[in-house]
C-alpha cells in the first residue's frame, strides 16, 4: 500500500496571492499522479493526469510540476480568486487502477 | 453523456435497515469504483470493477457491506444491516481504459444512518 501525503491539510490566502501545495508519494513504481479539484457539495473533478518526471502542466491560473525521482508533486495558483476554494486532492494508482488519494488541501481564498 | 448517475442522492436510515446505493457509470468506462468519504479517512476505495468483474475489494469495510455489478451500465453497493458508523458519502466513478485513466466522479450518496 502506497502513502501519498499532502500539505498544508488547510490553506487560507488573500484573493490575488498566489499559493502552492505539495503532494507527497513513494518514488518506487511509480506510474502516474493525479490531481483533483473538489468543491464543497460536489464531486471531484481532474485537473491534471501526470506521468514524467518533470512534467508541467497548465490550466489557466493553475499548474502542476512533477518530480518522480524525489517523489513530489507542487500545485500552483496564481492570482488566487475565491472561486479557486476548494479542495485539492491528489491520487496515485497503486497498481494500475486502484487509486490511493491523499487528504486534500482545503484552500480558502477571502475576498 | 449525463456523467456519472448515481442515486440516491441523499439517503436518511435507521440502524439496522438494508441500504442500497445505486450507480450508472459512463457508456463506454470498463473499470467503475466505490468510494467512500469520511471527514477522518478522507477518500476511501471500497472496492473496484473491471468488464463488471469485482478486482479488488479488500477496502470494504466489513461483512455487511456488498458490491455489485450486474452489466456494464449498473452496480450497487448495499449495506445490511447499516449502522451509524456507515453514515458518509458514497461516491461512485468510472474510468475508460487505454486513456489517460482519470476518473470521473458521480455527485455522490450522502448516507445518515440514526
Amino acid at each position: 500500500i502506497l502513502n501519498v501525503e499532502q500539505s498544508p491539510q488547510s490553506l487560507h490566502v488573500q484573493e490575488g496571492d498566489s499559493t502552492n501545495f505539495t503532494c507527497s508519494f513513494p518514488s518506487s513504481n511509480f506510474y502516474a499522479l493525479h490531481w483533483y479539484r473538489w468543491e464543497t457539495a460536489k464531486s471531484p473533478e481532474a485537473l491534471f493526469v501526470m506521468t514524467l518526471n518533470g512534467d508541467e502542466k497548465k490550466k489557466g491560473r493553475i499548474s502542476a510540476t512533477l518530480n518522480t525521482k524525489e517523489g513530489y508533486s507542487y500545485l500552483y495558483i496564481k492570482g488566487s480568486q475565491p472561486e479557486d476554494s476548494a479542495t485539492y486532492l491528489c491520487a496515485e494508482p497503486s497498481g494500475t487502477y486502484k487509486y490511493i488519494f491523499g487528504t486534500g488541501t482545503r484552500l480558502k481564498v477571502l475576498a | 453523456d449525463a456523467g456519472v448517475i448515481q442515486s440516491p442522492r441523499h439517503e436518511v436510515t435507521e440502524m439496522g435497515q438494508e441500504v442500497t446505493l445505486r450507480c450508472k457509470p459512463i457508456s463506454g468506462h470498463d473499470y467503475l469504483f466505490w468510494y467512500r468519504q469520511t471527514m477522518m479517512r478522507g477518500l476511501e476505495l471500497l472496492i473496484y470493477f473491471n468488464n463488471n468483474v469485482p478486482i479488488d475489494d479488500s477496502g470494504m469495510p466489513e461483512d455487511r457491506f456488498s458490491a455489485k455489478m450486474p452489466n456494464a451500465s449498473f452496480s450497487t453497493l448495499k449495506i445490511q444491516p447499516s449502522e451509524p458508523r456507515d453514515s458518509a458519502v458514497y461516491f461512485c466513478a468510472s474510468i475508460k481504459s487505454g486513456t489517460a485513466y482519470e476518473q470521473y466522479f458521480g455527485p455522490g450518496t450522502r448516507l445518515t444512518v440514526t
